[in-house]
């Protein structure tokens, strides 16, 4: 039963173009959305997060777009730099249950040159 | 703040024997977790406290495993007796609701 799904393993971008990176869920319990980003041999680092009550969440180069009625969100990094080739982690919660989220299996981005 | 610090980083141990990770938390972390990372069951939470207190274990694999949080900046997971299919990456990450703060982990392997 996975609850939180990244359906593509591996997204290869142009260094300067978008990369756009999706996830599904199944739960409708979830009220909080974070993406996290994974270097090899490092932890994942948390990149940004969406509460339910938002349509879309910007910091920076990255942007998270949800969409409740699909049970669908996105990440999308503009300009994509080669530095942000990594694993890339979908990953949700019941934000009252204290931050236990439920991980997506991860889409590794190649930012070629 | 140092961020969420895992002992040992690398831990190679016999089949059979106990295995002890390590982690301390932020500095003011309530909530601290316990996930393990495996190629075929990516990033699984094994148990999670709040102020030290277990409060949801039902990921943790089997009675081989164990954790505890006698304190607020201090918890360990325990497997005994370790068995080959335990080996992969553990993670503990801490939180103040929000988002959750990860350690570097530890890569267990068991021959």
């Amino acid at each position: 039963d996975q609850q939180v799904k990244q359906n593509s393993p591996s997204l290869s971008v142009q260094e300067g173009r978008i990369s756009i990176l999706n996830c599904d869920y199944t739960n409708s319990m979830f009220d909080y959305f974070l993406w996290y980003k994974k270097y090899p041999a490092e932890g994942p680092t948390f990149l940004i997060s969406i509460s339910s009550i938002k349509d879309k969440n910007e910091d920076g180069r990255f942007t998270v777009f949800l969409n409740k009625s699909a049970k669908h969100l996105s990440l999308h990094i503009v300009p994509s730099q080669p530095g942000d080739s990594a694993v890339y982690f979908c990953a949700a919660s019941v934000y009252n249950q204290g931050g236990k989220l439920i991980f997506g299996q991860g889409t590794e981005l190649s930012v070629k040159p | 703040d140092a961020g969420v610090i895992q002992s040992p980083r690398h831990e190679v141990t016999e089949m059979g024997q106990e295995v002890t990770l390590r982690c301390k938390p932020i500095s003011g972390h309530d909530y601290l977790f316990w996930y393990r990372q495996t190629m075929m069951r990516g990033l699984e939470l094994l148990i999670y406290f709040n102020n030290n207190v277990p409060i949801d274990d039902s990921g943790m694999p089997e009675d081989r495993f164990s954790a505890k949080m006698p304190n607020a900046s201090f918890s360990t997971l325990k497997i005994q007796p370790s068995e080959p299919r335990d080996s992969a990456v553990y993670f503990c990450a801490s939180s103040a609701r929000g988002p959750a703060f990860f350690g570097q982990g530890t890569r267990l392997t068991v021959v």
